[in-house]
């Protein structure tokens, strides 16, 4: 069974940093893009880094550019976001997926269940 | 960025009816569309990809349509466990973007 398990959230000051984690089972996790997604109170859910299967390819939204980090350890199948000089704004539910079979152009079969961060004084 | 649009916002419906929930995209994105359901406190399921197909488990009562810039996705009989918010998702060019939402609640 494939499952995705999310630890790191909690509550942070502005411009302090966070490390999200997402320890992957059930499926080959060396061979997959991950994705990190989160969705603010009462938002939708907004797209936020990417990391190919061997790391070469890493992308983010411009709102988190030059202030997460996303990478990945195959050895320990688990998928980190590093967050720095966190702002109000990105208070949100943070998801881990997986995409599918045919990246970097498919959907997201898997989730994580979420952590919520908190950035506030 | 490719801007998607759905309606309605929400989508009120009694047990046992039909579900219409639509998204549409700012320019055409052949049939690159992924829907997901949302519960709260739980992850995200998806339910179709390539405008049509099901995910692995999701019960036959949902169905995907459409291609270029107009989708659909219908809930033929609706159960109490459907009641959720639906999102769609292209991944036809980056950014990747979702719609805004549909909720579908109890009528």
């Amino acid at each position: 069974e494939v499952q995705l398990l999310q630890s790191g959230g909690g509550l942070v000051q502005p411009g302090g940093s966070l490390r999200l984690s997402c320890e992957a089972s059930g499926f080959t996790f060396s061979r997959y893009w991950m994705h990190w997604v989160r969705q603010a109170p009462g938002q939708g859910l907004v797209w936020v880094a990417r990391v190919s299967s061997d790391e070469s390819n890493i992308s983010y939204a411009d709102s988190v550019k030059g202030r997460f980090t996303i990478s990945r350890d195959n050895a320990k199948n688990t998928v980190f976001l590093r967050m720095n000089s966190l702002r109000a704004d990105d208070s949100a539910v943070y998801y881990c997926a997986r995409e599918g079979e045919q990246p970097p152009f498919d959907a997201f079969d898997f989730w994580g269940q979420g952590e919520m961060v908190t950035v506030s004084s | 960025d490719i801007v998607l649009t759905q309606s309605p916002a929400t989508l009120s419906v009694s047990l046992g009816e039909r579900a219409t929930l639509s998204c549409r995209a700012s320019q055409s994105i052949s049939t690159n569309l992924a829907w997901y359901q949302l519960k709260p406190g739980q992850a995200p399921r998806l339910l179709i990809s390539a405008a049509s197909t099901k995910a692995t488990g999701i019960p036959g009562r949902f169905s995907g349509s459409g291609s270029g810039t107009e989708f659909t996705l219908t809930i033929s009989s609706l159960q109490s466990e459907d009641f959720a918010v639906y999102y769609c998702q292209q991944y036809h060019n980056w950014p990747l973007t979702f719609g805004p939402g549909t909720k579908v609640d109890i009528k």
